[in-house]
This record gives structure tokens, sequence and C-alpha cells, in this order.
């Protein structure tokens, strides 16, 4: 069955650094793109960034929310079957729930399956 | 960056109801809309995508419906499991941006 697994959620003090990862398994993983979402205690959804799949050999595909842009990195790995978010420069408004999800082909298609998430705290 | 505006914010319904929740988009984004319903404690579940298209598994009582920058879903007689978050979702510019969000709760 199709599973995405997260890890690397812990608590972090604001400066520090956490590399997040989530491995897919149950599904071919260069078919789809991979994002992360999070989503801070009781509020909404907020999406933080794309990759594409890099099936072609042309290199990828990135985009990230300006939230991010310039302290967040993804990359993936499709030989494990891996996305990773590192993170630096981290904040208290970091603190967050964060999940990756993935969706097929092209970057306009939904998320269709989501991991169960993994908690990011920034706190001194 | 496109802005995503739900309403309401939350919503009270009881059981077997018929609710509808609508979602504004900033600028005309086609009909890259996507639904998701969230519960408690866990991921969210895709329920329909391209605005109007009901992802596999997804009861029929759950329908979308509009394009450009005009969106709702509606939840056909309530069922006490889609007492939820909902939310929808642009896919038609990076960053892909989402509404704030809309709770579901029983009167």
């Amino acid at each position: 069955q199709v599973q995405l697994v997260e890890s690397g959620g812990d608590l972090v003090k604001p400066g520090g650094s956490l590399r997040l990862s989530c491995v897919g398994s149950g599904f071919t993983f260069t078919d789809y793109f991979m994002t992360w979402i999070r989503q801070a205690p009781g509020k909404g959804l907020e999406w933080l960034s794309y990759i594409n799949s890099g099936a072609f050999g042309t290199g990828f595909t990135i985009y990230y929310a300006d939230s991010v842009k310039g302290r967040f990195t993804i990359s993936r790995d499709n030989a494990k079957s891996s996305v990773h978010l590192q993170m630096n420069s981290l904040r208290a408004e970091d603190t967050a729930v964060y999940y990756c999800a993935r969706g097929r082909g092209r970057s306009w298609n939904p998320y269709d399956f989501w991991g169960q998430g993994t908690l990011v705290t920034v706190s001194s | 960056d496109i802005q995503m505006t739900q309403s309401p914010s939350s919503l009270s319904a009881s059981v077997g109801d018929r609710v509808t929740i609508t979602c504004r988009a900033s600028q005309t984004i086609s009909s890259y809309l996507n639904w998701y319903q969230q519960k408690p404690g866990k991921a969210p579940n895709l329920l329909i995508y391209a605005a109007s298209s009901l992802q596999s598994g997804v009861p029929s009582r759950f329908s979308g419906s509009g394009s450009g920058t005009d969106f709702t879903l509606t939840i056909s007689g309530l069922q006490p499991e889609d007492f939820a978050t909902y939310y929808c979702h642009q896919s038609y510019s990076p960053p892909y941006t989402f509404g704030q969000g809309t709770k579901l709760e029983i009167k």
C-alpha cells in the first residue's frame, strides 16, 4: 500500500537547523512530484515547497513559499524514494506539523496522498 | 501570490443537511482548484480536484463546481463523519496557496 513516512521533527532553538525526510513506498516514486506543507498549532495549511519528479534527467524544478525562501531547501533522492526539507535559521513561527504530499505528473495536479506529519518545535 | 478566501470560516449544521462552502481566488485560476478534508490529528484527504472531479473512493454526496475565481464545495446529506475542516487549494500557479479553512461543526 502507498505510504509516505516523515521523520526528523524535533525541538530546536531559534536560529537552529533541522532536516526533515519523507520516504515513499508502494508506488513508483518517479511518477510523482513532491511537496511540503505545514500546519501551525490550531491553524490552517500553509504550502511550503515543490519539487518535480526529475524523471527526465533534466534537473529539478523547485518552488518555495516566500515565508521560507532562502531558509529552506527541498531536495529528493529518487534512488531512495525520498524527499527532504533542509530548514535553516529557524524561527518560533516555524513551529508546526510538517507534511509531505505527492502529486502525479504535472505541477497543477492535486495532492492525492499525504504523510502523517512530523512535529517541529522551535523554542528556546 | 494568489490569495484564496473561504467562507464561512465556520459552519454549524445537522446530520442530513445540505451545506455549501465557498472559495474565492484573488485572480483567475481556471479550474485548478482542489478541496481537502481534514479531521483532528490527521493529515488532509483529497476530496475534489480540478474544481469538480470526485477523487476515487470519496462519497458522491460531495460535489464541487466553479471556474475562474469562484468555487463551491457542496455536501448533500451530511453524515456524522463529515464534520471536519475543509480547505480549498489552488494548483494554478506557485506558490500553491490554501484557503484558511472552514470548520464544519455539528449543530
